[in-house]
């Protein structure tokens, strides 16, 4: 069956380091995979997108990495800030390009 | 900036209403989805729109419906509501471009069914 998996335990670092967060999937060959940020009660909002073709994005102090052979993303947070902590979710697109389908988002806490 | 709105932040309602929910984006999207989000399970897909009076099932689409007459508009309908209904609902609208399907959401609607 086709699954996307992110780290379903919170991941609790301290401000100033690097937080790095996982998105696994099985079954898809997706063209591209999405980073969207979500905080409490509110909609998702999106952050970056990586191609099946790019091996890294940037921005600001966000990387995206992306490795079709492990089928496995990794986003990271350089210098995280207490306002970085969210909920991050990772999402891939299937079915045509026009639907994506989201992990379970992995809760980020960056503590003073 | 996209702006994608949602009638209502919060909703009551008691078992077997009929329940709408409505969604509107400002952004001439073409695409429109409903979603809902439940704790360790994320987002799941209920239906999503291509068009105007275009509809296609996602992945939970038993106990719903929806309506699309205006291209801005995607009401989400539960005929006959029940407990198990209860979640976010998130609505997104997108443009599709061939290359990237980024996915603007509204700040959701948080539905109990008593």
């Amino acid at each position: 069956s086709q699954k996307i998996e992110q780290n379903s335990e919170a991941l609790n670092i301290q401000e100033g380091k690097t937080a790095t967060l996982t998105c696994n999937y099985t079954n898809y060959s997706p063209a591209y995979l999405q980073w969207y940020r979500q905080d409490p009660g509110r909609g998702p909002v999106f952050l970056l997108l990586i191609r099946e073709n790019e091996k890294e994005k940037r921005k600001e102090r966000l990387k995206v990495t992306f490795d079709t052979t492990l089928k496995q993303s990794l986003f990271h947070i350089t210098a995280s800030q207490p306002a970085d902590s969210a909920t991050y979710l990772c999402a891939l697109a299937t079915g045509g390009g026009n639907k994506l389908t989201f992990g379970t988002g992995t809760q980020l806490k960056v503590e003073l | 900036d996209v702006k994608v709105t949602q009638s209502s932040r919060y909703l009551v309602k008691r078992t077997g209403e009929k329940v709408f929910l409505e969604c509107v984006q400002d952004m001439d999207h073409e695409n429109m989805f409903w979603y809902r989000q439940d704790p360790g399970l994320g987002l799941r897909l209920i239906y999503f729109s291509y068009d105007v009076k275009m509809k296609e099932k996602g992945d939970i689409p038993e106990g719903y419906s929806v309506s699309r007459e205006k291209k801005e508009r995607f009401s989400l309908i539960l005929e006959s509501a029940s407990t198990n209904q209860t979640s976010m609902y998130l609505c997104a609208s997108s443009n599709p471009s061939g290359l990237t399907d980024t996915q603007y959401f509204g700040p959701g609607t948080r539905l109990t069914v008593l």
